[in-house]
């Protein structure tokens, strides 16, 4: 256990929808990145969230947005979705270099 | 664009061999570099990190990082069924675990 916890663990989503989802950080971590991990290939790195700013962004459309609170939980929001949007997404805290994941979201958009 | 590579296997080695995971990475500003063991239907789990050239053991697993040839390596020891999983190699270019790029991940098969 990383004490990293997701919510929720599954969602079923169709096209053009919007979801959110959510990320408590590990206690002490004020960090936290998110990751899309489609089926047979490692996680792809969205943004990361240090201190309630965004601190750094993957190869991912305006349309995946994110926050950050105070206490350093985290949601993930992707609008329009697509059928491409269908992973696994990970939430990651870390304090300095090292990174512990959550359990994930698996979401399918039909 | 910043790629690791990694053979996708899947490996097999039999109970009790040394399995050797590879890695190759184009990104020469990278600075730290993490073995992640994902079981199927679960989250990555951290195993090592390494940031110097050379050898890390922790345990049954030893990293290797070479910087010059933009290499990195993970050896299991005694390998037992239950390592039987997804080895994701992923490398870092500071010290904020900022934009890690994944590899895709090697397929490892302990055989009892």
């Amino acid at each position: 256990e990383t004490g990293v916890t997701q919510s929720p663990t599954h969602l079923i989503k169709t096209r053009g929808q919007q979801v959110t989802l959510r990320c408590s950080s590990q206690s002490g971590h004020n960090t936290v990145s998110w990751y899309q991990q489609a089926l047979g290939q490692g996680p792809q790195f969205i943004f990361q969230y240090y201190r309630e700013e965004e601190n750094g962004r993957g190869n991912f459309p305006p349309r995946f947005s994110g926050l950050q609170f105070p206490n350093y939980s985290s949601e993930l929001n992707v609008n329009a979705l697509e059928l491409d949007d269908s992973a696994l997404y990970l939430c990651a805290s870390s304090r300095q270099n090292e990174q512990f994941f959550g359990p994930g979201t698996r979401l399918t958009v039909l | 664009q910043k790629e690791v590579e990694q053979n996708s296997g899947p490996l097999s080695v039999p109970e009790g061999a040394i399995a050797s995971l590879n890695c190759t990475y184009s990104d020469r500003g990278s600075q730290s570099f993490f073995w992640y063991r994902q079981y199927s239907g679960k989250s990555p789990e951290l195993i090592m990190s390494i940031y110097s050239n050379g050898d890390k053991e922790d345990g049954r697993f030893t990293a290797q990082l070479n910087k010059a040839s933009q290499y990195v390596s993970l050896l299991i020891r005694d390998s037992q069924p239950s390592d039987s999983a997804t080895y994701l190699c992923a490398a870092g270019r500071d010290n904020y675990g900022q934009n890690f790029v994944f590899g895709p991940g090697t397929r490892l098969s302990v055989l009892p």
